[in-house]
């Protein structure tokens, strides 16, 4: 079956110090890897996405995510995280019929 | 990428009753999406809105429920009917943007039945 799993509930990191957001999926093939970031009371907005080619991806607000086939990985990562990178983050996947599975969510929270 | 255009942008509603949700976006797709999230949870698909046909439920959703329309490339509603607290939740609608192979959502519906 098809799935998209964020280990982590919750992560507290604290500012400077870099980030790493796990995601896995369970897929027979190659899907289409997305992360998004939701700010309190805010949209969802796209930090990065892969589809093809180059596995290490980067993205807005210094974000990056690396693709790993063998592990059916897509994890995010961000070298010195800002107070304002707090958020929760969506890993989300399509399974190549145009809709999109949705991870639970990790919540992120800076310390000063 | 699409720009999308969500209103209302948050509601407080009867039970019993229902509200109509609105997404304009500012180029045609082909498809939209409803999604819901529930407070503390993440997104959950509802159904996918395709110009010129019935929308296409997920399981655990109906269209006496959630009805859909999509009148043309660049307009959807979705109404959530006959409201239950259990109804509070954030509704989100998506595009397919297929010139960038990206999906953009709207800013959401925050909703909360009394």
């Amino acid at each position: 079956a098809q799935s998209v799993t964020q280990p982590d509930i919750h992560i507290t990191v604290s500012e400077g110090a870099s980030l790493e957001l796990r995601c896995n999926y369970s897929y027979g093939a190659t899907p289409y890897l997305f992360w998004y970031v939701q700010s309190p009371g805010q949209g969802l907005q796209l930090l990065l996405k892969y589809f093809s080619g180059d596995t290490l991806v980067q993205g807005i607000k210094g974000f990056e995510a690396e693709f790993k086939r063998s592990q059916s990985s897509f994890n995010l990562r961000k070298p010195s995280v800002h107070w304002s990178d707090a958020a929760e983050y969506f890993c989300a996947v399509g399974f190549g019929d145009y809709k999109l599975s949705f991870g639970a969510g990790t919540t992120v929270t800076v310390r000063a | 990428s699409a720009v999308i255009s969500q209103k209302p942008s948050r509601d407080i509603c009867q039970r019993g009753t229902s509200l109509t949700i609105q997404c304009q976006v500012d180029s045609q797709v082909t498809m939209m999406f409803w999604y819901r999230q529930q407070p503390g949870q993440s997104l959950t698909l509802i159904a996918t809105a395709n110009q010129g046909s019935e929308a296409t439920y997920e399981s655990g959703f109906v269209i006496d429920k959630f009805p859909i329309s999509r009148p043309n490339l660049t307009f959807s509603t979705l109404t959530v009917s006959n409201m239950s607290p259990e109804d509070s939740s954030i509704y989100l609608c998506s595009v397919s943007d297929r010139g960038s192979y990206g999906y953009t959502f709207g800013s959401g519906t925050r909703l909360t039945v009394v």
